[in-house]
């Protein structure tokens, strides 16, 4: 069926540290994989994308990696900052008789100074 | 530029009754999609319209339908209201095709159902 797995659920990390969430798929079709990032209170914002013919990559203290053989892709928040304490979103598309872009659960991240 | 615009912002409605919730999106994105938050289910697609005509659609029952305007304004309804439709309502706009562009939502409609 269509589903999105994304894990931990909750991940809290000491400033400075690095942050991985981790997320897999189940439509070896699925194509894009775009995460969004919602602070309290505020609406979803993408913070990165990753499309199927990309293995990896990087947008300053973000990276998002790839695995379609495996079906999972990963977010890598390096250097992190009190900021970036929020409720983090994977995604995946969905090809069938309609489009659409599945969503993970969610993790929420608490970024401790 | 202006942002997703959604109106209003929050709503309180009993069972049985019906309710339609308003998105404008950014200017000149005619892709308008819709979207159920809970914190149980999380981000919960529900459909996308495009060019006045759904264009794609998720898996919700009839209760929940939608229609896009020529000025690509979309709006929701929700008929027979039940408890469980309590949620945050979240519409996105995109430039083009729902699998390859950014979504930009606008702030939600928090619905309470009592």
């Amino acid at each position: 069926g269509e589903n999105v797995e994304q894990h931990p659920s909750t991940l809290s990390v000491q400033e400075g540290d690095s942050a991985v969430i981790k997320c897999t798929y189940s439509d070896s079709a699925s194509n894009y994989f775009p995460w969004y990032k919602q602070e309290l209170g505020k609406r979803p914002q993408l913070i990165i994308d990753i499309r199927s013919n990309v293995g990896e990559k990087k947008d300053q203290r973000i990276a998002v990696t790839l695995n379609k053989t495996a079906k999972h892709f990963s977010l890598h928040i390096t250097e992190t900052q009190p900021e970036d304490s929020a409720v983090y979103f994977c995604a995946a598309s969905i090809r069938t008789s309609y489009d659409k872009v599945i969503f993970g659960p969610g993790t929420s991240l608490s970024v401790i100074p | 530029k202006a942002g997703v615009t959604q109106t209003p912002r929050y709503l309180i409605k009993t069972r049985g009754q019906q309710v339609t919730l308003s998105c404008s999106p950014i200017s000149g994105h005619r892709s308008v999609s819709w979207y159920q938050q809970t914190p149980g289910q999380g981000l919960q697609f529900l459909f996308e319209y495009f060019s006045e005509t759904q264009r794609n659609k998720g898996n919700f029952p009839g209760r929940f339908s939608g229609r896009q305007f020529s000025n690509s304004r979309s709006e929701m309804n929700v008929s027979t209201l039940e408890l469980g439709d309590s949620a945050l309502y979240l519409c996105a706009s995109r430039t083009g095709d729902l699998l390859n562009t950014e979504a930009f939502f606008g702030q939600g409609t928090r619905l309470t159902v009592v």
